[in-house]
């Protein structure tokens, strides 16, 4: 069974400095990569995905990601004291019907 | 654009209580989910939808019933409610069963046993 971790738990950065956040997946035929935003009390949002190998920027969100290493990455430019939040990675692969299996997501602070 | 609405925000029940929340979407999509959202636990799948009247069981579909007469809306069963149970249930939609496609979520309901 498909296993997502995330780290650090936890980030504390200051306004525009950048924020990165990490996330592990064990299945290797894993084909899709999403990062998503929550906000407390929110519902999730959408930043970026990705399908293959290298990086993909969607505004001040970049992801990362190295499928031999089983790893994809969230980096986020000049981050505003507003995207604080927890940053959950998902996983799913094509035979899945899109099932996403996520992490237990990074609480960011972004400190003004 | 469109949007999911989730009801109630707050259902409070007692222990045993059958308890049913509801889920619409006016995106037109196929596919839909219900997820558990727990602390320190991450999302979980509970049931999913690929069309109208399909059910398809999730990794924690034990305690829980779904119903999907209409593709607009997906209602969640609790069948009977535990003092456990307390969490956030998320509901999504997607264009349809393909991966890649977006999963838009609602903002969730609270579920709270006394």
């Amino acid at each position: 069974q498909q296993k997502v971790q995330q780290s650090p738990e936890s980030l504390t950065v200051s306004e525009g400095a950048m924020a990165s956040l990490n996330c592990t997946f064990s299945d290797g035929t894993s084909d899709n990569f999403r990062w998503y935003r929550q906000h407390s009390g929110k519902g999730l949002e959408m930043l970026v995905s990705i399908f293959s190998d290298g990086e993909k920027e969607e505004g001040r969100f970049t992801a990362h990601l190295n499928r031999a290493s089983l790893h994809v990455s969230l980096h986020i430019r000049e981050p505003q004291p507003s995207d604080s939040a927890v940053y959950l990675c998902a996983v799913s692969m094509d035979s899945g019907y899109n099932k996403l299996t996520f992490g237990k997501g990074t609480v960011l602070l972004v400190s003004p | 654009g469109g949007i999911i609405t989730q009801t109630p925000k707050f259902l409070i029940g007692q222990e045993g209580q059958k308890l049913t929340l509801k889920c619409q979407q006016n995106f037109n999509h196929d596919t839909m989910y219900w997820y558990r959202q727990d602390s320190g636990k991450g999302l979980r799948l509970i049931y999913y939808s690929i069309t109208e009247n399909d059910l398809q069981k999730g990794d924690l579909s034990e305690g829980y019933d779904a119903s999907r007469e209409k593709k607009s809306s997906f209602s969640l069963t609790v069948t009977s409610a535990q003092k456990n149970e307390m969490a956030v249930f998320l509901c999504a939609s997607s264009p349809d069963k393909h991966s890649g496609n977006t999963l838009y979520f609602g903002e969730g309901s609270r579920l709270i046993v006394v």
